[in-house]
């Protein structure tokens, strides 16, 4: 069982499409974090949401943890297809020291 | 500052060998955790070692094994390999300390067992 549950799973879109991707959990976080991982590499960290209700911009892509800090959202305005990649959360519970728990990932496609 | 370093990047084993993959974590990191990562099962947390010690562990068995020398490197075992330990090995560095705790990976080894 995932402590971190993604939706959705697969996500395929036309440039210039408006998307946004879920990131759940019955468990309290201390911080979330977002990455994106492109074939053959390695994850890359995006971004790192501490406060409840938090939001945060990068360019074209808003991330929120929710009030409860139980949950996150990634929204990405006018997609292009340099965003094609894995979207994967993670949550860090503060009472386990040095781990992170990961969702599965969101697969992102953008078309030209 | 380099990044986090893996080796080898790609490695073809049988069942029943073992095999050992290293990673260089980012200069004054302390902390490195590994993670397999497979197209079923996502990114599954095998443990994370701090000052060369094993702080966290998942729910692998007792095959998989890993050990941190004092310059923070940290290597992997897997013994006795089976065709379902084929999968991308990432490996990520963070500091260790401090209340967030980001990570940095590296570009992983992709293992594959015949």
């Amino acid at each position: 069982t995932q402590l971190l549950e993604q939706s959705p799973q697969f996500l395929s879109i036309q440039e210039g499409e408006n998307l946004t991707v879920y990131c759940n959990s019955s468990s309290v976080f201390s911080s979330l974090q977002w990455y994106r991982q492109e074939p053959g590499e390695g994850p890359v960290l995006l971004v790192t949401v501490v406060t409840g209700g938090e939001v945060k911009k990068l360019k074209r892509l808003t991330f929120q943890f929710g009030d409860a800090r139980k949950d996150s959202s990634l929204h990405i305005t006018a997609a292009q297809p340099g965003d094609t990649g894995l979207y994967l959360c993670a949550g860090d519970r503060g009472s386990t020291l040095g781990r992170l728990y990961f969702g599965r990932g969101t697969q992102l496609t953008v078309w030209p | 500052k380099a990044g986090v370093t893996q080796t080898p990047r790609y490695l073809i084993k049988t069942r029943g060998q073992q095999v050992t993959l290293s990673c260089s974590p980012i200069s004054g990191h302390r902390s490195v955790s590994w993670y397999q990562q497979t197209p079923g099962q996502g990114l599954q947390f095998l443990f994370e070692y701090f000052s060369e010690t094993q702080r966290n562990k998942g729910n692998f068995p007792g095959r998989f094994s890993g050990r941190q020398f004092s310059n923070s490197r940290s290597e992997m075992n897997v013994s006795t390999l089976e065709l379902g330990d084929s999968a991308l090995y990432l490996c990520a560095s963070s500091p260790g300390q401090g209340a967030l705790h980001e990570q940095y990976f590296g570009p992983g080894t992709r293992l594959t067992v015949t």
